[in-house]
């Protein structure tokens, strides 16, 4: 089955602590992304990847992190720095063209409550 | 950028056909998308078109593109239970950008 897996679905976080949000695909993508969505508003870009080794940073990429040391792997690190980090996360990936069609396909999310 | 509008809410009663609207601003927008979103979980590709297309049926989904208007419109006929989610559209440009943005999404709820 192919796909986007993201872990933990829920994560409880005390203030002041760092944590990791997994994000794993199995499609051969080339490019990965991640995107913050609070209550009754859309989806806010924080980091994305085009290519192993090389990211960039999204629209609020403040208080967090990122790695992609292995083309199925993008994980997302919220630090201490982020003053408001309770939302729901979507990882997401695409082929990564940058002509054409280049649809991103999501993850289940991963739904973070600081404590 | 791109700039994608869309309104928040849409009721509509069982069987009748929905129709959910957006604007967006990058006249060179190649491809515009369509996600379903429910409840606590990810985005689900529904349908797309592509910009030199202004209409594209997919059994019960519609989409209409105004290419002049900046206009993107699903409809969803015959409207179920099962389709109570929130939808968002997304643009994408042609200039070796190939991040999305995405709509505030619209939260449609079926009247029994």
């Amino acid at each position: 089955d192919g796909g986007i897996t993201q872990s933990p679905k829920y994560l409880f976080r005390k203030e002041g602590q760092n944590v990791t949000l997994s994000c794993e695909q199995n499609l051969n993508h080339d490019a990965m992304y991640w995107y913050r969505q609070d209550p009754g508003q859309g989806l806010r870009l924080i980091y994305y990847s085009q290519i192993v080794n090389d990211f960039q940073k999204g629209d609020i990429a403040e208080g967090y992190s990122v790695s992609r040391e292995k083309k199925e792997s993008f994980p997302l690190t919220v630090t201490s720095a982020q003053k408001n980090p309770t939302a729901f996360y979507l990882c997401a990936s695409s082929i990564g063209q940058t002509s054409g069609r280049n649809e991103q396909f999501f993850g289940p999310g991963t739904r973070l409550t600081v404590l | 950028g791109e700039d994608v509008e869309q309104s928040l809410f849409l009721s509509v009663r069982e069987g009748d056909s929905s129709v959910i609207n957006c604007t967006y601003t990058d006249s060179s927008s190649t491809y515009l998308y369509w996600y379903k979103q429910e409840p606590g979980a990810g985005l689900q590709l529904l349908t797309y078109i592509f910009s030199n297309m202004d209409m594209k049926q997919d059994q019960r989904l519609t989409v209409l593109l105004n290419k002049k208007d900046k206009h993107l419109s699903l409809r969803i006929a015959d409207t179920q239970t099962g389709d109570s989610a929130i939808y968002f559209c997304a643009g994408v440009s042609n200039f070796g950008n190939e991040k999305l943005t995405f709509g505030t999404g619209t939260r449609l709820t079926i009247i029994p």
